[in-house]
């Protein structure tokens, strides 16, 4: 069964770095067509793909943040890191992990999410 | 970017209505389309993936379909447990992209 869950700051102060980690079982990203990626909400807002990892090392980000954005893999720990640098308040928003196998008819499965405020 | 235009943004019904909510593409994405439902404080759940199939374990009430950029999902008979939010992603092309959302409330 594939599981994965969330975990960083809840609270952040503008111009300041998030990490955030994500703790999966279930899969190895050692394992050819599989990836990890991360997905945010404002509240009361729409979803926001951010970023993804693949098993190779293959990184995607979202063009508009890709500059904040960082994203790497520990594969002896089963866990993806997703830094964002400077943060401000509109960056507040829960903070979904979620598994993707390449080439599979269905598109992730999602962890339950973080949620981070950033406020001063 | 891929944008997905979804709507209506709210749609109030009934118990036992026939609902559809739209997604259209700003250009081809099919079939890699999915439907989600997200209740309040919760992860959203799959529905449907590649545009018509339905995820294991949800209802047959729940229906997808496509013609060219267009994409509706369908609820055959409304029940309580479906009033929630519907979000559409496209999963195509990179960065992956979601409609703001359709919000199913009572009438």
């Amino acid at each position: 069964q594939i599981t994965l869950k969330e975990s960083g700051p809840t609270l952040v102060k503008p111009t300041q770095t998030l990490t955030l980690t994500c703790a999966f079982s279930g899969f190895s990203l050692t394992t050819s067509g599989v990836g990890v990626g991360w997905i945010r909400q404002p509240p009361g807002k729409a979803l926001e793909w951010l970023a993804l990892i693949y098993w190779d090392d293959d990184k995607r980000y979202r063009p508009s943040l890709e500059s904040r954005l960082a994203i790497t893999k520990d594969t002896s720990k089963n866990q993806v890191v997703l830094t964002m640098t400077n943060l401000d308040p509109v960056d507040t928003a829960t903070y979904y992990c979620a598994h993707r196998l390449l080439g599979a008819d269905k598109p992730m499965v999602w962890g339950q999410g973080t949620l981070v405020t950033v406020s001063s | 970017d891929i944008q997905m235009t979804q709507s209506p943004s709210t749609l109030y019904a009934s118990v036992g209505d026939r609902v559809t909510i739209t997604c259209r593409a700003s250009r081809s994405v099919s079939p890699w389309l999915a439907w989600y439902q997200q209740e309040p404080g919760k992860a959203p759940k799959l529905l449907i993936y590649k545009t018509s199939s339905l995820e294991s374990g949800v209802s047959s009430r729940f229906s997808g379909r496509a013609s060219g950029t267009e994409f509706t999902l369908t609820i055959s008979s409304l029940q309580p447990d479906d009033f929630a939010t519907y979000y559409c992603q496209q999963y195509t092309s990179y960065p992956w992209t979601f409609g703001q959302g359709t919000k199913v409330e009572f009438k």
